[in-house]
């Protein structure tokens, strides 16, 4: 099984809708992370979390929310879908170490028409 | 400027060729380096760190070069296996990932 999954894999909404994506990992880290992908950009960092009771923002975090529900889950919702939220999305993991390696899911594939 | 930036190519190499690529950073603080590896559709996974000193893994080599701000990989004896997009990674002053949109390589037969 996957160490950090990502459900849904693939959805198509329309503009306005409230839309969660949600995390799950067996890894045991204490970070994670939501990360979106553009064709030609890097990475984007939407949130991030060091815990369950640690939330901060990233770089692009206008029109997110996240939740940090437990040590292995960490949802984020789009509460009024647009469409330049048309993206990627990849949820990640890492341990307490700093220059760890971060571990990603399989990646949500969001339309917002 | 970005800060981190990367030919996005493609590369276009035949197998068993050497192709290197660079990547430029902007940060002069920033302390570590890394190189993730993308296949299409995938989700990205660490190839190597980037050593000070450098570092080889196998076929690939990666360098750092502060003087110059940039950090190179080097991948020697190319396999198809290896056409992917490289992901140059950055870490910043307050901890957090920068990551380059990636060099496309293609491997040809």
């Amino acid at each position: 099984d996957a160490d950090v999954t990502q459900t849904p894999r693939n959805r198509i909404t329309k503009t306005g809708k409230r839309i969660m994506l949600e995390c799950s990992q067996t890894k045991g880290h204490d970070r994670m992370y939501w990360y979106r992908q553009d064709p030609g950009l890097g990475l984007r960092l939407i949130y991030y979390s060091f815990d369950v009771k640690d939330i901060n923002k990233g770089e692009i975090s206008d029109g997110y929310s996240v939740s940090r529900q437990a040590q292995a889950k960490f949802s984020l919702s789009l509460e009024s879908a647009i469409p330049n939220q048309t993206a990627l999305y990849f949820c990640a993991t890492s341990d307490l170490t700093l220059n760890t390696e971060q571990f990603f899911g399989p990646g949500t594939r969001l339309t917002v028409l | 400027r970005k800060e981190v930036e990367q030919d996005p190519g493609p590369f276009n190499v035949p197998e068993g060729a050497t192709v290197a690529f660079n990547c430029t950073y902007s940060n002069s603080a920033s302390q570590s380096f890394f190189w993730y590896r993308q296949d299409c559709r995938k989700e990205p996974k660490l190839l190597m760190s980037v050593y000070s000193s450098g570092n080889e893994d196998g076929r690939f080599t990666a360098q750092l070069n502060r003087a110059s701000q940039y950090i190179s990989l080097l991948i020697r004896d190319s396999k198809l296996s290896d056409s992917a997009t490289y992901l140059c990674v950055v870490m910043g002053s307050n901890y957090q990932l920068i990551w380059g949109a990636g060099t496309k390589l293609i491997i040809k037969p």
